[in-house]
């Protein structure tokens, strides 16, 4: 089974504070992605990764950075946390050039103060 | 402006009976359709999928119906059961590519 984890189920951080989400998967996917979760506005895409270094933005970069220096390992980088940035994280990671199944890990509830 | 939309953001359902999800979308490059089980506190789950060259998938108790003509998808579960409570998402691909667009999701709520 794959398995996709995340650092932190439960975050809480002041804003201003620099907030690092770490997602790490064990099945030697390709792809890796970064996803926000909002009542009524379902998963709404951030960044992903195709490969080791690379990085594509998704709908809403704005206000995130990723970094991806190993297959395994993509994170998500709040530089300057908001309070508008308090949402349902959410990692996945899928295979291959063309898959659209992803797998996702349990998320991070992050609370921005 | 969402390309993936889920218009009824809640349904209750009988045990037994049959659920039935929507999911309309915009964007006719779409050409592949998920949808995903999302229980509290866990990540979505991967339910069933269906191609744009084919018009129905069913998989056990779930069938996924596509009409393209009218940018339509549905999910039927039959019979539904306690278990299946949960939010479920329809998402949508690109087949020259790897994103995933979602819709904003249905709570289903079946009712012993």
């Amino acid at each position: 089974d794959v398995k996709v984890t995340q650092s932190s189920r439960y975050l809480v951080k002041r804003t201003g504070e620099k907030v690092f989400l770490e997602c790490v998967q064990d099945m030697d996917h390709e792809n890796m992605f970064w996803y926000r979760q909002d009542p009524g506005l379902g998963l709404r895409l951030i960044y992903f990764s195709y490969d080791v270094k690379m990085k594509e933005k998704g709908d809403i970069p704005e206000g995130y950075s990723v970094s991806r220096e190993k297959k395994e390992r993509f994170s998500l980088i709040l530089e300057s946390a908001s309070t508008n940035q308090t949402s349902m994280y959410l990692c996945a990671s899928s295979e291959g050039a063309v898959n659209h199944e992803q797998y996702f890990g349990p998320g991070t509830r992050l609370t921005v103060t | 402006d969402q390309q993936v939309k889920q218009n009824s953001p809640s349904l209750s359902v009988q045990e037994g009976r049959i659920s039935i999800l929507n999911c309309d979308y915009t964007n006719s490059m779409f050409d592949y359709f998920l949808w995903y089980k999302k229980y509290p506190a866990e990540g979505p789950t991967f339910l069933i999928s269906i191609s744009s060259i084919k018009d129905k998938n069913e998989d056990g108790r779930f069938t996924v119906f596509l009409n393209k003509s009218a940018k339509h998808l549905s999910l039927h579960i039959v019979p539904s059961q306690p278990g299946d409570s949960a939010v479920y998402f329809c998402a949508a691909a690109n087949n020259a590519g790897n994103m995933l667009t979602f819709g904003g999701g249905t709570r289903l709520m079946v009712k012993p």
